[in-house]
């Protein structure tokens, strides 16, 4: 298969523990993304880089939250200190320059 | 990125065809118009893009109105797997930038046996 991947697809974690999320965009997409998902609402964006570089952050991600993606090839999210307002669906998404985004399924989250 | 305006949700029979509006009045010329689905437990689904003409592809097939304020994506024949949630996003490609998806709450299609 030769779509993105995430792992793990759900993660609960006690308040105050961080937590990291593992993304494999599709192997010659230069460009990846991640979002996160609340319940009834749509995706929002949370940062963006272009191989290895982050070119863009939403304001959602706050200093508790940090992206890599060493290599230009996966891409690690860590979320340390936990809170629960941070349980959502975070999504990884890739595209080839310009073109459509390929989803992961995605990681859950819960904060108890 | 400009707005756009969905119904929160429809239904449709199986096997019948339908039409999920979008309304994008503010819409700039650089914008493209795209559609993505979500079907349960899944990462959004691309569907469709299209500029000003109308665009068909396996999935669907979208029609822009000539203004360009609105758009309509047709399934020709619903079945119970098109039951997600539709989104219309617009993206500009104009200039350097992300080009991130912006999703609003999209409509959701439920689709009847």
């Amino acid at each position: 298969d030769t779509g993105v991947s995430q792992d793990p697809r759900h993660k609960i974690t006690k308040r105050g523990q961080n937590v990291t999320f593992r993304c494999d965009p599709i192997s010659e997409h230069n460009r990846l993304y991640w979002y996160r998902q609340t319940l009834g609402q749509g995706p929002e964006f949370l940062t963006y880089f272009q191989n290895e570089a982050q070119l863009e952050k939403s304001r959602l991600l706050s200093d508790r939250f940090s992206a890599e993606r060493p290599k230009g090839s996966f891409s690690t999210l860590e979320i340390q200190r936990t809170e629960q307002g941070d349980s959502a669906m975070y999504l990884c998404a890739s595209t080839l320059n310009r073109g459509e985004a390929f989803f992961g399924q995605g990681t859950r989250l819960t904060v108890v | 990125d400009a707005k756009t305006t969905q119904p929160n949700s429809m239904e449709s029979n199986e096997e019948e065809p339908v039409h999920l509006p979008c309304n994008h009045s503010t819409i700039s010329g650089t914008d493209y118009i795209h559609w993505y689905r979500q079907l349960p437990s899944q990462g959004p689904e691309y569907v469709i893009h299209g500029l000003t003409s109308n665009v068909n592809n396996r999935m669907a097939s979208l029609a822009i109105a000539e203004d360009r304020k609105s758009s309509t994506l047709i399934l020709h024949r619903a079945t119970l797997r098109d039951a997600a949630v539709y989104y219309c996003i617009l993206t500009s490609y104009s200039g350097a930038g992300s080009y991130q998806l912006t999703f609003g709450k999209g409509t959701k299609l439920s689709v009847i046996p």
